[in-house]
């Protein structure tokens, strides 16, 4: 299965400031048809996960461009810049370019 | 609009076999993949298997024998079918179309 490294655990940010989250897979992303299938998605306390970005970089409805996605081949960034109080959850990676697609263990982004 | 809502017992014994309901709307089940994904209490995401839009299916290697999803194309439906339950299968059980748009998930605890 491909491992997902997401770091780090817990990122304090003060509102205003700017968040980066990394997720690097154990093996590349790239499918055979050539797309990438990297997504990030934010859980917010007694929500379900609510999808941001898409294939690495493509903001997902209604997703405000604060929320930026990067990165190719094994290594992936996620940056949220000017954090709002919305923001705060449990942000995750995901890959579903590989059977059995799988998740980053998760960055938990609070208030410092 | 796109909907998907999780229906269930929410407590099951262990060895007994667990089934869940999925009904969505806004969408056909023939031109989206619906998939299943679920959370331990204060835990990460797993994915368990996804049905196709041509009706076929995948499954996640660690639950493939215990696991079977299905769908009722007439009824909107898709069906979680989940054998020789343990307590560690306690978790909130998601389904998500094409893992774009949620539901909000069942809580499904194992126990005697």
């Amino acid at each position: 299965d491909v491992v997902m490294t997401q770091t780090p655990v817990s990122l304090p940010v003060s509102l205003g400031g700017q968040a980066s989250i990394s997720c690097r897979s154990s093996q590349s992303l790239v499918h055979s048809n050539g797309n990438t299938y990297l997504h990030w998605y934010l859980q917010k306390p007694g929500q379900s996960p609510q999808l941001l970005i898409y294939r690495v970089s493509n903001r997902f409805s209604g997703v405000p461009d604060r929320f930026s996605g990067s990165g190719s081949g094994t290594d992936f960034t996620l940056k949220i810049s000017r954090v709002e109080p919305e923001d705060l959850g449990d942000y995750y990676c995901l890959q579903s370019t590989h059977f059995p697609y799988t998740f980053g263990a998760g960055t938990k982004l609070e208030l410092k | 609009q796109v909907q998907l809502k999780e229906s269930g017992p929410g407590l099951v014994k262990p060895s007994e076999t667990l089934s869940l309901t999925c009904t969505v709307s806004g969408f056909s089940l023939t031109s989206y993949h619906v998939s299943w994904v679920r959370q331990p209490p204060g835990k990460g995401l797993e994915w368990m298997g996804v049905i196709w839009g041509d009706g076929s299916t995948a499954y996640n290697s660690a639950l493939k024998s215990r696991l079977s999803i299905s769908r009722d194309t007439s009824k909107s439906q898709v069906f979680l079918k989940m054998s020789s339950l343990k307590t560690e299968d306690t978790a909130t059980y998601y389904c998500a179309r094409d893992l774009s748009y949620w539901g909000q998930g069942v809580m499904v605890t194992v126990s005697s």
